[in-house]
């Protein structure tokens, strides 16, 4: 069964400090993943895509990293601001017969607080 | 471009009442997703269109749920009858090239069942 777990599940730190967030997945065949961005009351907002050669994607402030040979994946954010206050959702996409294109599989998100 | 409009942005009904949610894609974007999200299970992919054709339906719910895109630059997701446990938010979301590609989500519509 594909999965995607994402850990930890909230997170709070200072402003101006470091963290990362991780994202272990079983999805296969795997495509790509993604790093999406939810400010409260808004969309997700894309951050990053990684395919399977890719272990290193900057954006900005944001880095993700893959490991394809031990599914995971992680998102590292330098200098936090304020504004990096939101949840954090990691996407894997599974490569689907042709008809149906892709399987998209997420996680439940890492709530992350910066405060003062 | 204004990006992907959703209305309305808040939906409050009663219990066996029909809610119709409306989704206008990013124009030129020829997939689009319904997604629904709760706080105790995430997002979950509803129904994928590409080219206005339903792709994956799998994440429907049930039968009372459905979705139309009678064109490119509309798509309906329609409860009927909703219950609470439908309240959530529900997202739509356009790309070009399908389910491997950037998705635009839109502001959301916060349903509330009562």
């Amino acid at each position: 069964k594909n999965q995607v777990e994402q850990s930890p599940q909230s997170l709070i730190i200072l402003e101006g400090k470091n963290c990362t967030l991780q994202c272990n997945y079983t999805v296969s065949p795997f495509s790509n993943l993604r790093w999406y961005k939810q400010d409260t009351g808004r969309g997700p907002v894309s951050l990053t895509i990684m395919t399977f050669s890719e272990n290193t994607k900057s954006n900005g402030r944001y880095t993700a990293t893959l490991d394809a040979d031990t599914k995971q994946s992680s998102l590292h954010i330098t200098a936090s601001q304020l504004s990096d206050s939101a949840s954090y959702i990691c996407v894997v996409s599974a490569i689907m017969n042709s008809n149906s294109g892709y399987a998209l599989n997420f996680g439940k998100g890492t709530s992350l607080l910066v405060t003062p | 471009d204004a990006g992907v409009i959703q209305s309305p942005r808040h939906e409050v009904t009663e219990m066996g009442q029909e809610v119709t949610l409306r989704c206008k894609p990013i124009s030129g974007h020829n997939s689009l997703f319904w997604y629904r999200q709760t706080m105790m299970r995430g997002l979950e992919l509803l129904i994928y269109f590409n080219n206005n054709v339903p792709i994956d339906d799998s994440g429907m719910p049930e039968d009372r749920f459905s979705a139309k895109m009678p064109n490119a630059s509309f798509s309906t997701l329609k409860i009927q009858p909703s219950e609470p446990r439908d309240s959530a938010v529900y997202f739509c979301a356009s790309s070009f090239g399908g389910g491997g590609t950037e998705a635009f989500f839109g502001q959301g519509t916060r349903l509330t069942v009562v």
